[in-house]
């Protein structure tokens, strides 16, 4: 199975702050017949379901504000939230699918500072 | 909309077996596969299986071969997941979700929408 790691572990982020958090890859995720990274980003906040925030490693899901992006290439990635606002208090995972079975990062805890 | 509806909460005994269901509407049923996926109090996310809603086929996680069945039914948009010898580290919130895109692609892996999710408490 593909592990992931991610980092940090928790986030302290001032209201209005650029925050970023890194998701690494125990092996590749890019195809390379099409280049495509095959990695997810989600939110989850207290008491919620996840939510798909990006795939395709930099690809919005529909209705996610812009101030959401994904980078990287093969093992590693990152999720930056840009001007950090109240409502983005929670804690997001990166999961692979370039493999079954589809596995998911420990999480990133971001609070606001 | 697209919406998935999963049954109540469940308290079980050590050993018993627990079926939990999840209602699909907003979309065709059969059109798109539905995974579950697990989260043991305050740690991650890990996938359990899929099930093609169209065919029945399905696939689970090795670790949960032998323990997990997921079945559906078409004429209520509905699919199951049933999980046997329940051990005191099944206590989860259990999801189902959507796969993005129509089975008719390529199946991609990762998911939207999600259930609101079904706890299941594993308690002598």
């Amino acid at each position: 199975d593909i592990v992931l790691t991610q980092s940090p572990d928790s986030l302290p982020v001032s209201l209005g702050e650029k925050t970023t958090i890194n998701c690494k890859s125990s092996q590749s995720v890019l195809y390379s017949s099409n280049s495509n990274n095959y990695l997810a980003w989600y939110q989850q906040k207290p008491g919620q379901p996840p939510k798909l925030l990006i795939y395709w490693a930099s690809t919005r899901a529909s209705g996610v504000p812009d101030r959401f992006s994904g980078s990287g290439s093969g093992t590693d990635f990152t999720l930056t939230i840009n001007s950090l606002q109240a409502e983005d208090v929670a804690v997001y995972y990166c999961q692979q699918y370039y493999s079954t079975p589809p596995t998911f990062g420990p999480g990133t805890k971001v609070r606001v500072k | 909309q697209v919406q998935l509806v999963q049954s109540g909460a469940e308290v079980k005994k050590p050993g018993a077996s627990v079926k939990l269901s999840c209602k699909a509407s907003g979309y065709t049923f059969t059109d798109y596969y539905i995974h579950w996926v697990r989260q043991a109090p305050g740690q991650g996310l890990e996938w359990m299986g899929i099930i093609n809603p169209s065919g029945g086929s399905t696939t689970s996680a090795q670790k949960f071969q032998g323990r997990v069945t997921m079945t559906r039914d078409t004429s209520t948009s509905t699919v199951y997941m049933e999980l046997s010898s329940l051990r005191s580290d099944d206590m989860a919130v259990y999801y189902c979700a959507r796969a993005p895109d129509p089975i008719v692609t390529m199946r991609y892996d990762y998911f939207e929408p999600w259930g609101q999710g079904t706890l299941v408490t594993v308690s002598s």
